[in-house]
C-alpha cells in the first residue's frame, strides 16, 4: 500500500468552525489530490496539486482551499464549515498524474 | 466531458460463484481505465488498469477486467469469489495530461454463503 496517511480519521465540529485536514505522504509523489465522496456521487474532485505551492480546483471546490509547502503535505481547509460538507474525505497521491492511490480518509460530521 | 455509468447499484452473489461486474464509460479518445474497491470503512485500493495493448488486464486478488472499444465497457470479473470480496466497487476513467478522474457511483456486492 501506498505511504499515505489522513489525520484526522473523525472529526466532529460545528457550523461556521474552520477545519483542517492533513495528508502525509511518504511516497515523493509530485501529485496529490483531495476527494470528498458522498452516497449516490461517488467520488469528486475538490482541489489537486502538482507541486509545492502548485495548486488548482477540481469540481466541487467552493468553500474549500488548500496548501502545500512541503512534498509530503497536502492540506485541505474548511474556512467555516457547513453542514452539506458532512463528508468522507480521501486524499490520493499520483506519480504519473493518471494512476492515483488513496489515503485511509477522514469522517467529517459537520453538525 | 466524461463520464462513467456502473448500472448495478447492489449485487449479491454465492460465495464460489462467478461474478461481473459491469461498467460502461463515456470519452472522446482512448481513455485511461480503473476499478478500485473499497472495504467498509477504508479507502479506496487500486484493483488494476487500463493504458492501452492487451484489452484483457489482470489485477490483483483474481480479478481481471476487458476494454471493448465497441461497447464503451470495462467489466471486471472474477471466476471464484470468496467471502473477503465482499465490499464496494468503484470504476473511474482519466485522461493522460488531465487531473480528473472521473468515478461512477459504485455497485456494491454482497456474498452470501
Amino acid at each position: 500500500d501506498a505511504g499515505i496517511t489522513q489525520s484526522p480519521r473523525h472529526k466532529v465540529t460545528e457550523t461556521g468552525t474552520p477545519v483542517t485536514l492533513r495528508c502525509h505522504q511518504t511516497e515523493n509523489h509530485r501529485y496529490m489530490y483531495w476527494y470528498r465522496q458522498d452516497p449516490g456521487h461517488g467520488l469528486r474532485l475538490i482541489h489537486y496539486s502538482y507541486g509545492v505551492k502548485d495548486t488548482d480546483k477540481g469540481e466541487v471546490s467552493d468553500g474549500y482551499s488548500v496548501s502545500r509547502s512541503k512534498t509530503e503535505d497536502f492540506l485541505l481547509t474548511l474556512e467555516s464549515a457547513t453542514s452539506s460538507q458532512t463528508s468522507v474525505y480521501f486524499c490520493a497521491i499520483s506519480d504519473d498524474r493518471v494512476t492515483q492511490y488513496f489515503g485511509p480518509g477522514t469522517r467529517l460530521l459537520v453538525l | 466531458a466524461q463520464s462513467v455509468t456502473q448500472p448495478d447499484i447492489h449485487i449479491t452473489v454465492s460465495e464460489g460463484a462467478s461474478l461481473e461486474l459491469r461498467c460502461n464509460y463515456s470519452y472522446g479518445a482512448t481513455p485511461y481505465l480503473f476499478w478500485y474497491v473499497q472495504s467498509p470503512g477504508q479507502g479506496l485500493q487500486l484493483l488494476l488498469k487500463y493504458f492501452s495493448g492487451d484489452t484483457l488486464v489482470q489485477g490483483i486478488k483474481g480479478f481481471e477486467a476487458e476494454f471493448k472499444r465497441s461497447q464503451s465497457s470495462f467489466n471486471l470479473r472474477k471466476p471464484s469469489v470468496h467471502w473477503s470480496d465482499a465490499a464496494e466497487y468503484f470504476c473511474a476513467v482519466g485522461s493522460g495530461g488531465n487531473e480528473k478522474l472521473t468515478f461512477g457511483t459504485g455497485t456494491r456486492l454482497t456474498i452470501i454463503p
